[in-house]
């Protein structure tokens, strides 16, 4: 099955600061999304992102099908910005989904 | 309005018993998905609906058996319930057609605890 790794696992930012997190995929898939997981452990639909780029506020990201990566760029990061960062893929088969083990951001003030 | 509502949000009980949790989706979704979260943070995926019919059993014990009386509504029943099975269980919901650009909404999650 398709495999899907984050990095890093593990991120500590300045307030302020900007970061970019990366995820990779093993296969071609049809879907790829961005998802964070809030303290509260509510989990947010960031983007959906197969292919190209998208923007929302001081939030990107880009997938680079053909290669089978994606990225995720936060900046100018806040203190609501931490908690968990899930890439996760959908390779066609019947809408599953299949995540990437995340990466924890915290965002210090 | 909430899109993808599932309660309880908090379940405490013991081993052996057997509890539900409800999910409802007022997205007008074709599609309807239990996550398990386990401690490690990891999801993964148990059961999918499309309009009712189960299309993905990701080998989850017997207990666990989810029912969609409609496709805007997925129930997961669990029997017999063991430590094991303490985790955050997720509902969602996504069309399933490539035309929508948005993909899958979460429900706010369950927290399972089992004593």
């Amino acid at each position: 099955g398709i495999q899907v790794e984050q990095s890093p696992p593990d991120l500590i930012l300045q307030e302020g600061a900007n970061s970019t997190l990366r995820c990779n995929f093993s296969d071609s898939v049809n879907n790829l999304q961005w998802f964070h997981q809030n303290p509260w452990g509510q989990l947010i639909n960031l983007f959906y992102i197969p292919s190209g780029t998208k923007q929302n506020g001081r939030l990107s990201a880009t997938t680079v099908a053909t290669e089978r990566y994606s990225l995720l760029y936060i900046s100018s990061s806040q203190t609501t910005d931490s908690g968990v960062y899930f890439c996760a893929v959908d390779g066609n088969q019947g809408g599953k989904l299949i995540f990437g083990q995340g990466t924890e951001l915290s965002v210090k003030p | 309005d909430t899109a993808v509502s599932q309660t309880p949000k908090y379940l405490v009980t013991q081993m052996g018993n057997d509890k539900s949790i409800k999910c409802e989706q007022n997205l007008g979704h074709d599609t309807m998905y239990w996550y398990k979260q386990d401690s490690k943070k990891f999801l993964k995926i148990m059961f999918s609906y499309n309009n009712k019919e189960l299309i993905i059993n990701e080998t989850v014990p017997n207990r666990f058996s989810p029912k969609s009386p409609d496709k805007a509504h997925l129930n997961l029943h669990i029997n017999s319930l063991e430590l094991g099975d303490s985790a955050v269980y997720f509902c969602a919901s996504s069309p399933l057609t490539s035309a929508a650009n948005y993909g899958y909404t979460f429900g706010s999650g369950t927290r399972l605890t089992v004593v």
